[in-house]
């Protein structure tokens, strides 16, 4: 079954801090990998997408990393910013003749001064 | 700012009724998504058209349906309303037709609250 899994759900951590969230996938056949950051209340902005060949796409202070072979890619945020405070929320497409695309459940993450 | 404009921004209801909600993809984009998203749920594709086409469906209701129309912009018609049906709707834009490798523009969403 396709499925996209998020963790933590929720993470609490202080400005200036860095962290890292991940996402685990089982979908088949894969064909690129977003990231989205959700402010409460508003729609999602993309911040990075990564096909099968890259392993690792910045944005400023997020930077993606991918391991197409376990399945698996991180969003590291460095020097958090209160303004990081949102739901990440990572997105997986198939690659196949028909569109298909996967979300997560996101991750809540908190940046407290 | 997306460039995608959604309207009304709040909306309240009562169950039973119909509501429509409208959105406006940004300058040049041809398809058009709908969402939903529930209170702490992921968002939920619903469906896309593409240049006035209906293009693909997703976990959308018989109760819903929408509309692409000739300039571009969207319709989401919600009826029989159901307290469960409460929810933010986002719409979406994007240029080409593959929601596998465009990128999508989402805008503010709609808060649709069924009393």
């Amino acid at each position: 079954k396709n499925q996209v899994e998020q963790s933590p759900q929720s993470l609490i951590i202080l400005e200036g801090k860095n962290c890292t969230l991940q996402c685990n996938y089982t979908v088949s056949p894969f064909s690129n990998l977003r990231w989205y950051k959700q402010d409460t209340g508003r729609g999602p902005v993309s911040l990075t997408i990564m096909t099968f060949s890259e392993n690792t796409k910045s944005n400023g202070r997020y930077t993606a990393t991918l391991d197409a072979d376990t399945k698996q890619s991180s969003l590291h945020i460095t020097a958090s910013q209160l303004s990081d405070s949102a739901s990440y929320i990572c997105v997986v497409s198939l690659k196949t003749s028909y569109d298909k695309v996967i979300f997560g459940p996101g991750t809540s993450l908190s940046v407290i001064p | 700012d997306s460039g995608v404009t959604q309207t009304p921004k709040h909306l309240i209801t009562a169950t039973g009724q119909r509501v429509t909600l409208r959105c406006s993809p940004r300058s040049g984009d041809l398809s058009v998504y709908w969402y939903q998203q529930s209170l702490d749920q992921g968002l939920q594709f619903l469906i896309q058209y593409y240049n006035g086409e209906e293009r693909a469906k997703g976990n959308i209701l018989e109760r819903f349906s929408a509309q692409q129309f000739p300039d571009l912009h969207s319709e989401l018609n919600l009826s029989s309303l159901e307290l469960g049906d409460s929810a933010l709707y986002f719409c979406a834009s994007s240029v080409g037709i593959r929601v596998s490798t465009d990128t999508q523009y989402f805008g503010p969403g709609t808060r649709l609250t069924v009393l």
